[in-house]
């Protein structure tokens, strides 16, 4: 079964640093882009990151920009998430996610096609 | 950006249907739409993706009694012969020039 499974969650301070790791099973990385999405609690889902398949290609969202970093390491078959600067605003569930795509004459269309479990990050003093 | 608008919360009951509705804003009215679901303390998993004609993807495993469909900026969830197990947050997302979108989400009461 195709899944993702994330870890380096926990508690930290505001201010605080803390890197996630994402790493698949049943396919290869390299193959994918792929993103991150966080949940704080009791909210919805809020896409944080995209990474492309080579690495060569990053954005983030407005609300992490300049404290989130996303990275990949191909030969290692993983995703990372280097969170800096952290305040209590970003404590969620992040969720890594891979990334689908279809394409037309003149378009294309990217989507979030397997999720994994998540791992909790907790900012807080 | 595409803003998308979904109902806070729908309820049916146990082997009637349901559509769910996320609505795209007017600009972005042709754009594709995928639906997820997430069920109660788990993590989100993808359903299908609905294109403007009403076309719709889903994704491997997911049961037929999931079906999407368009009408315009709306795009459709409909879950036939409601089960236990379909209560749930659905979310619809939508992805523009490497940024993505969600909508707020509807929570279905079976």
């Amino acid at each position: 079964e195709v899944q993702l499974l994330e870890s380096g969650g926990g508690l930290v301070q505001p201010g605080g640093s803390l890197r996630l790791s994402c790493a698949p099973s049943e396919f290869v990385l390299s193959n994918y882009e792929m993103n991150w999405v966080r949940q704080a609690p009791g909210k919805g889902l809020e896409w944080v990151s995209f990474i492309s398949s080579s690495g060569r290609s990053t954005y983030v969202a407005d609300s992490v920009k300049g404290r989130f970093t996303i990275s990949r390491d191909n030969a290692k078959n993983s995703l990372y998430l280097q969170m800096n600067s952290l305040g209590v605003e970003d404590t969620a569930v992040y969720y890594c996610t891979r990334v689908g795509s279809m394409s037309g004459r003149g378009w294309s269309y990217y989507y979030m096609d397997v999720w994994g479990k998540g791992t909790t990050v907790t900012v807080s003093s | 950006q595409p803003v998308l608008t979904q109902s806070s919360s729908a309820s049916a009951s146990l082997g009637s249907s349901v559509k769910l509705t996320c609505t795209l804003s007017s600009r972005h009215s042709r754009y594709i739409v995928t639906w997820h679901q997430q069920q109660p303390g788990k993590a989100p998993r993808y359903l299908m993706r609905v294109e403007y004609n009403g076309i719709y993807h889903r994704g491997s495993g997911v049961p037929d009694r999931f079906s999407g469909s368009a009408s315009g900026a709306d795009r459709y969830l409909t879950i036939s012969n409601l089960q236990s197990d379909d209560e749930a947050d659905y979310y619809c997302e939508t992805w523009d020039n490497n940024y993505w979108v969600f909508g707020g989400g509807t929570k279905l009461t079976v």
